[in-house]
């Protein structure tokens, strides 16, 4: 079965501006979880949404943004973009949930800020 | 705030086993302990996950020790293929689910 697709693989923005990245998960999966990984900060959770409704949330500025549609298909916005949003934005589906269940992964989204 | 702790970097042999430990002194009985790995421009590949016992699977194991302070993955046969970094992630189960994600151990292995 087809696995988890992010687009676009890359994308160039200018300072000011704002992003939307797409994840498509596993066909029957019903979580999308979002994350942020930078060289320095690592991997860090930005949400997770589950049947449309965000279910958890990490620590980041309201400038990130997300919902995901009836298909489970989700969506990552983020605003008024600045240098440090430069990272590579990582999709993860499972059927229930990253808590107590495996996870799948998407290649991730390479967003450059300039 | 919870934390998991990992080494940088370990080294390896081929063939031989690899112990990955991970301490998270503030986890809570109900946070589950995940393993994910992930190779050079992919995403991470999901390994192992546990609460309290030992767990075992075709990939690894994962031994928890009994105050649940840390844990250690362990790859019984290190192969070539296992180069990745291996991360260590809590989900407190106290904040929705919230995931904690540690720095990562970079293992590679020797042939």
């Amino acid at each position: 079965k087809a696995g988890v697709t992010q687009t676009p693989r890359y994308l160039i923005k200018t300072r000011g501006q704002q992003v939307t990245l797409s994840c498509s998960p596993i066909s029957g999966h019903r979580s999308v979880s979002w994350y942020q990984q930078t060289p320095g900060q690592g991997l860090q959770f930005l949400f997770e949404y589950f049947s449309e409704t965000q279910r958890n949330k990490g620590n980041f500025p309201g400038r990130f943004s997300g919902r995901q549609f009836s298909n489970s298909r989700s969506e990552m916005n983020v605003s008024t973009l600045e240098l440090g949003d430069s990272a590579l934005y990582l999709c993860a589906s499972s059927s229930a949930g990253m808590s107590n269940t495996e996870a799948f992964f998407g290649q991730g989204t390479r967003l450059t800020v300039v | 705030d919870a934390k998991t702790t990992q080494p940088n970097s370990m080294e390896s042999n081929e063939e031989e086993p690899v112990h990955l430990p991970c301490n998270h002194s503030t986890i809570s009985g109900t946070d589950y302990i995940h393993w994910y790995r992930q190779l050079p421009s992919q995403g991470p590949e999901y390994v192992i996950h546990g609460l309290t016992s030992n767990v075992n699977n075709r990939m690894a194991s994962l031994a928890i020790a009994e105050d649940r302070k840390s844990s250690t993955l362990i790859l019984h046969r290190a192969t070539l293929r296992d180069a990745a970094v291996y991360y260590c992630i809590l989900s407190l189960y106290n904040q929705g689910g919230k995931l904690i994600f540690g720095q990562g151990t970079e293992l590679s292995v020797k042939p």
